[in-house]
């Protein structure tokens, strides 16, 4: 089967930085997604990677691991604005996004 | 700039009732999806369409129906709802296959008793 694995939920303080990582076992691979939903709000487009390597936007940057399944999104200077769902979709080998659960991320002052 | 606009926002059904949601785009993308969110689950796709005329089953289709007349517009409806189908639906359209970036609406709230 297909799956996708993130944590729960993390916590971290206002300013600090935060790693929220995502696993995936897929029939194939063609692209990872990382996308930010606050509550009852609509998910919006964060980074997609279809290489290996960091991509790096503003304080957000997203690594991808393919022969590891494994990429992490990299949260830089937290705000609390940043306090949200980010969500991990996978891309399989029939071009269909395969969703993760979603981290809840909690910001502290 | 509208985007994706899903109607209605929020509704409670009884068992057995039907209703249709609406989602309609402004970026003439080709492709639109429906999807469901339930708490601690990841977005389940419950239909798609590739083009205008076009509908295709997703992941969990049972339950749902789906029509695509005009490019612009993917209704989902529900003949006859039940409770297992109290979640929150989100519409999204991109303009070609899954490789590109999708744009979501708000969201329905559907509630059924």
């Amino acid at each position: 089967g297909q799956n996708i694995d993130q944590p729960t939920e993390m916590t971290a303080t206002e300013g600090a930085i935060v790693q929220i990582n995502c696993t995936y076992q897929t029939s194939g691979f063609n692209g990872l997604f990382w996308y930010q939903q606050h509550a009852g709000e609509a998910p919006t487009f964060l980074s997609y990677n279809v290489l290996d390597g960091l991509e790096e936007k503003g304080r957000f940057s997203s690594f991808l691991s393919r022969s590891k399944g494994y990429s992490y999104l990299l949260l830089k200077e937290l705000q609390m604005k940043d306090s949200a769902s980010y969500l991990c979709a996978v891309k399989d080998s029939n071009y269909q996004l395969i969703w993760g659960a979603g981290t809840k991320l909690i910001i502290k002052p | 700039n509208a985007g994706v606009t899903q109607t209605p926002k929020f509704r409670v059904l009884k068992t057995g009732q039907s209703m249709t949601l609406l989602c309609a785009q402004d970026m003439n993308h080709e492709y639109m999806y429906w999807y469901r969110q339930d708490p601690g689950m990841g977005l389940r796709l419950i239909h798609y369409s590739v083009g205008e005329g076009t509908t295709a089953k997703g992941e969990v289709p049972d339950g749902y129906n789906v029509s695509r007349l005009k490019k612009q517009n993917f209704l989902l409806g529900l003949e006859s709802a039940a409770p297992s189908q109290t979640s929150v639906y989100f519409c999204a359209s991109s303009q070609g296959d899954a490789s590109d970036l999708m744009f979501f609406g708000e969201g329905s709230r559907l509630t059924v008793l």
